[in-house]
């Protein structure tokens, strides 16, 4: 199975400063061009919900402040300006594989 | 829009199967190209995928699971009543968590991310 490993497992951030999560997959999750990576965000008591998808196609209703990237074995998220509203464990998840899809272990973010 | 909605008993007995069903409303499940799986999350910790299933043309039925749970878990359909099910057989304290289902789009032979979640429902293993 691919293990997808996020770090750091938390982070605290002022609001309006930048937030930088990264996701290691143990092999390459790519594929003719696609990144099959998702990012999910979860809120306390509330199921996960897709931000972005493709590595860095945002969901349709998400603010232009989240963006992704990476290739490969590699991806990050990006939080441009945390917002409050922003406070939520992250996760991100491979669709690269034919037979199982695996998360990596979440990151909490958090307001300094 | 789609809409899901798990449903089953909130405590199970160690050692006994652990049943329940996904509603899908606002659309067929066996129209379009979709699988659909089956999360959970235990208490204060990550997301783990439990497996899915394919529901359309041909090859509806088909199902892949995590090799951790693959001896334990059952994933089934009933397009007649657009619902998705999991079994998990002999459960322990472990499997206690809050069990998802989610829908992932399938584009042009390539598999999604899972676009739709449902609540949630959560499932205690105790005696």
């Amino acid at each position: 199975d691919i293990v997808m490993t996020q770090s750091p497992d938390s982070l605290a951030v002022s609001l309006g400063e930048r937030a930088t999560i990264n996701c290691k997959s143990s092999q390459s999750v790519s594929y003719s061009s696609k990144n099959y990576l998702a990012w999910y965000q979860q809120k306390p008591g509330q199921p996960p919900k897709l931000l972005l998808y493709w590595a860095s196609t945002r969901e349709s209703g998400v603010p232009d402040r989240f963006s992704g990237s990476g290739s490969g074995t590699d991806f990050t998220l990006t939080i441009s300006s945390l917002q409050a509203e922003d406070v939520a464990v992250y996760y991100c998840q491979q669709y690269y594989s034919t037979l199982t899809w695996t998360f990596g272990q979440g990151t909490k973010v958090e307001i300094k | 829009q789609v809409q899901l909605q798990e449903s089953g008993p909130g405590l199970v007995k160690p050692s006994q199967t652990l049943s329940l069903t996904c509603t899908v409303s606002g659309g067929s499940i066996s129209s379009g190209s979709y699988y659909w799986s089956w999360i959970r999350q235990p208490a204060g910790k990550g997301l783990e995928w439990i497996g899915r299933i394919y529901t359309s043309g041909t090859t509806s039925g088909t199902t892949n699971y995590n090799s951790s749970l693959k001896s334990r878990v059952t994933i089934s359909v009933d397009t007649s009543k657009n619902q998705f099910s999991l079994k998990v057989s002999s459960v322990t304290a472990a499997d206690t968590a809050v069990y998802y289902c989610a829908r992932t789009p399938i584009v042009h032979d390539y598999a999604g991310p899972m676009d739709v979640w449902g609540k949630g429902t959560t499932v205690t293993v105790s005696s």
